[in-house]
């Protein structure tokens, strides 16, 4: 257990539907990231969240819909995705963003859009 | 433009050591972290590298070197339990962008 949870582990969706993914960190952390990872390929940053501020997001579609209510909770809004968004969602925490280095991941959502 | 390479698998046998390179070309470099991923489970972090040199935890090791643009993952005495994926990251000077690797799937034989 790394203090990270994700719900739910499984979804699968339509192209249509609107969905949303959940993570809860209990760490006292004060930075949160959402993380796409695809087979065969590097993780990709998605999103980043300092203090529930956005500081980053890395040039993903709007079909993907952030929102960090508080430093402890991070969802994901997903509505009319596309097949190739079926992979693994990575949520993470660390202490703040100056320690992103040592980054404590949560076990992921497997999404599958059809 | 920014990247980073690691071999895509690497095959040894249990009580052997493994050494995993990664090299980088980024923009800014901050540091280099290494992370672990077993199938089926989330990345976990091994170590960090903000300076040049070399920083031991266990059997695991990590190197930097700044003007090589390049660094290592030394596994030692390794376990069946060490087989999984292993990838490497760079944080940018930014400070919260992290970029990682493709990471690299260790086999560990009997």
């Amino acid at each position: 257990e790394t203090g990270v949870t994700q719900t739910p582990r499984h979804l699968v969706m339509g192209m249509t539907n609107k969905k949303s993914l959940k993570c809860e960190q209990h760490l006292g952390h004060n930075a949160m990231y959402w993380y796409k990872q695809s087979a065969k390929k590097p993780l990709e940053l998605m999103f980043v969240y300092s203090l529930e501020e956005r500081v980053e997001n890395n040039s993903v579609p709007s079909r993907f819909s952030p929102e960090c209510p508080n430093s402890s909770h991070l969802f994901l809004h997903l509505h009319t995705l596309q097949p190739e968004d079926s992979a693994l969602y990575l949520c993470a925490s660390s202490q703040d963003t100056g320690s992103s280095y040592e980054q404590y991941f949560g076990p992921g959502t497997r999404l599958t859009v059809t | 433009g920014q990247s980073l390479e690691q071999p895509s698998e690497v095959t040894a046998v249990e009580g052997a050591i493994v050494q995993i390179n990664c090299t980088y070309q980024t923009s800014g470099f901050y540091g280099l972290s290494w992370y672990q991923q077993h199938d089926g489970g989330a990345p976990t972090f091994l170590s960090y590298n903000g300076l040049d040199g070399l920083e031991e935890t266990g059997r695991f090791s990590s190197f930097l070197s700044r003007s090589d643009s390049y660094g290592y993952l030394l596994l030692q005495e390794l376990q069946m339990k060490d087989s999984a994926s292993y990838f490497c990251a760079v944080l940018n000077t930014g400070g919260f962008k992290t970029i990682f690797g493709a990471g690299t799937r260790l086999f560990v034989k009997a």
